[in-house]
């Protein structure tokens, strides 16, 4: 079965700096997809940013940009520039690319805090 | 375009009773995706919908059902409600499904089952 692991529950940021929510995931499949979305306060969860895995350049979205490391089953997620609404819940997730399986397998969440 | 809608926002049952919930995708989109989140166990997977047909379904009791309609929208029943099913029930639509080559899953805002 597919697993997604992110080993910081809580992390923190000052306002304007870098943070890098880390994210591994384990699969036997060659081809999937991986996600961040971002969970604030008021429960909307919101796509952050989406990699194809058969893609080696790294995802970018504004001050948003992925670390993926197919080998090391690892993808990384890069906030620059924190601002105080980028507090909130980030949850990893991996979805297959093959038929039969249409669902995200989520981590279980980094919450971060911005501190002004 | 208007956003995914669940209804209703929040909901406070008693043990034994059963609830439906209800979650309208957005336009256009055919495969809707039901997800429980808690604070011990985290997201998970409950099904997915497509056409009117269901795709996967997760590992969770017979209790929770679902089903979708012509137009896409989508219910989720809950019988025989336990203390264990409070959570935050989350709805997703996409295009195509999760893993889809171009696709993206868009959350609604969650409906909250309190059973006491």
């Amino acid at each position: 079965a597919q697993t997604v692991t992110q080993s910081q529950p809580e992390m923190s940021v000052q306002e304007a700096e870098t943070v890098t929510l880390s994210c591994t995931y384990d699969t036997s499949e060659s081809d999937y997809y991986l996600f961040w979305y971002k969970q604030p306060p008021s429960r909307q969860m919101i796509l952050v940013i989406r990699q194809e895995a058969y893609k080696q350049q790294n995802a970018t979205e504004n001050r948003f940009s992925v670390n993926f490391q197919k080998a090391a089953k690892s993808f990384s997620l890069k906030i620059s520039d924190s601002q105080l609404g980028d507090a909130a819940m980030y949850f990893c997730a991996w979805a297959s690319s093959g038929a039969g399986s249409y669902q995200l397998t989520f981590g279980k969440g980094t919450k971060l805090s911005v501190i002004p | 375009k208007a956003g995914v809608t669940q209804t209703p926002r929040y909901l406070i049952k008693t043990r034994g009773q059963q609830v439906t919930l209800s979650c309208s995708p957005i336009s256009g989109h055919r495969s809707v995706s039901w997800y429980q989140q808690t604070p011990g166990q985290g997201l998970q997977f409950l099904f997915e919908y497509f056409s009117e047909t269901q795709r996967n379904k997760g590992n969770f009791p017979g209790r929770f059902s679902g089903r979708q309609f012509s137009n896409s929208r989508s219910e989720m029943n809950v019988s025989t409600l336990e203390l264990g099913d409070s959570a935050l029930y989350l709805c997703a639509s996409s295009l195509e499904g999760p893993g889809g080559s171009t696709d993206t899953q868009y959350f609604g805002p969650g409906t909250r089952l309190t059973v006491l």
